[in-house]
């Protein structure tokens, strides 16, 4: 267990919708970071927040938009959904929003997006 | 343009054998290199964590090594266990003081263990 939780575990919507993906990092860690992983693909970094600011973008949509709260957990909201949105999207947290060989990225489990 | 290479796509393997996977990167500036291991369906675990000044780490029955003069690295599993069966992600960083955005991730290499 990485410390780092992700709500719901599995969610099934329809094209054209809305959905909203929750994320709790470890304890003490500032910095929460997306990425979206599609069948038999590799992580795609989406976006990073670092104590409530965004600190870095990556390949995120226009469709897509995230932020973080003053309790530090984040939410990734996706809209007007389409098929090729179907995809594992991991959060992850560190102390620092650093790539510091000690600034370590814990994953969450994971949510399970799929879109009919 | 950075990227990460990883071979194989996919190797079987049996149980108690070793194995190793390979790392080829182009990403600059080098900060450090990972190895993920990741379980279907679940998150990525870190198992190393390398600088351009390490040449070998060590986790248990995992070894990775690194030659940054090349810019390689493998990770060599020794007397492989099923529990090893997972996909093995090279992540490259190319700062040591930016952000997420300097990660480089391969795409993998699924490995499956038999009996």
């Amino acid at each position: 267990d990485s410390g780092v939780t992700q709500t719901p575990k599995h969610l099934i919507t329809a094209t054209g919708q809305r959905v909203t993906l929750r994320c709790s990092p470890r304890s003490g860690d500032l910095s929460v970071y997306w990425y979206q992983q599609s069948l038999d693909q590799g992580l795609q970094f989406l976006i990073q927040y670092y104590n409530g600011e965004e600190r870095a973008k990556g390949n995120i949509l226009e469709r897509f938009s995230a932020q973080q709260f003053p309790d530090l957990h984040s939410e990734l909201n996706l809209s007007s959904l389409e098929l090729g949105d179907s995809a594992l999207y991991f959060c992850a947290s560190s102390v620092t929003p650093r790539g510091g060989v000690y600034n370590e990225q814990f994953f969450g489990p994971g949510t399970r997006l799929t879109v009919l | 343009k950075n990227q990460v290479e990883q071979s194989p796509q996919s190797l079987i393997i049996l149980e108690g054998k070793n194995c190793t996977l390979q790392c080829n990167y182009t990403v600059s500036p080098f900060s450090n290199l990972r190895w993920y291991k990741q379980d279907t369906g679940r998150g990525p675990v870190s198992l190393t964590i390398m600088t351009f000044s390490e040449n070998t780490k060590s986790n248990g029955r995992y070894t990775a090594t690194l030659d940054a003069d090349t810019k390689q690295s493998s990770l060599h599993i020794t007397a492989s266990q099923l529990s090893d069966s997972a996909s093995y992600i090279c992540v490259v960083s190319g700062s040591s003081t930016g952000t997420a955005s300097k990660l480089t991730f391969g795409t993998g290499t699924r490995l499956q263990v038999t009996l």
